[in-house]
């Protein structure tokens, strides 16, 4: 079965400052896909960034980029220039295909909770 | 997002008791699912749907039941409520294909 693991339940990072928020998971699966999730307060869950398993390429969006490790099955998400509004915990998401229904499940990691300091 | 709405919002009942949730959504989204988050655990499955009258189980649903009778609704029942169902609820929705999954802005139940 698949495991998503995210080893650093919380974290603080000074404004303007760049902080790692790490992620491993277990599979032996070859076809999957990757995303990083944020939850602030509000109790939303918003997309951050998404990375397919077939794209040697680490995705970015904006200040959020990955280092995606395929071999050692680690997924990290750095967020440059932290903001205020990056206070959230932050969830890693694992994704396959499941059965023959055409469904895709996510695994979810237990969070990190980010705090980003004035 | 995704045009998903979650009614209640918000609900306080008691043990023993039966509650529905409700799961809508505007965007004509084949793949519907509803997770729940405890502390320490992040988001579980509960149980999904790929289509009108097909759902299946997921890795939490022993306590809960589940209907889709129409593209947009997705129902969630606890037919008979305990304390250890205490949570918060997301519904999501996927599209076609390999699409991330939308979630709505949760519903938080206590049971009492």
């Amino acid at each position: 079965a698949q495991t998503v693991t995210q080893s650093q339940p919380e974290m603080s990072v000074q404004e303007a400052e760049t902080v790692t928020l790490s992620c491993t998971y277990d599979t032996s699966e070859n076809n999957y896909y990757l995303f990083w999730y944020k939850q602030p307060p509000s109790r939303q869950m918003i997309l951050v960034i998404r990375q397919e398993a077939y794209k040697q390429q680490n995705a970015t969006e904006n200040r959020f980029s990955v280092n995606f490790q395929k071999a050692a099955k680690s997924f990290s998400l750095k967020i440059s220039d932290s903001q205020l509004g990056d206070t959230a915990m932050y969830f890693c998401a694992f994704m396959k295909l499941a059965g023959t229904s055409g469904t895709y499940k996510y695994i979810f990691g237990t969070g990190t909770r980010l705090k980003v300091l004035a | 997002d995704a045009g998903i709405t979650q009614s209640p919002r918000h609900k306080v009942t008691e043990t023993g008791t039966p509650v529905t949730l409700r799961c809508h959504q505007t965007e004509n989204h084949r793949y519907m699912y509803w997770y729940r988050q405890d502390p320490g655990h992040g988001l579980r499955l509960i149980h999904y749907s790929y289509g009108v009258k097909d759902t299946d189980k997921g890795e939490v649903s022993d306590g809960y039941s589940v209907s889709r009778s129409k593209t947009e609704d997705f129902l969630l029942t606890l037919e008979s409520a305990t304390s250890s169902q205490t949570s918060v609820y997301f519904c999501a929705t996927q599209g076609v294909g390999n699409q991330p999954q939308h979630f709505g802005d949760g519903t938080r139940l206590s049971i009492l």
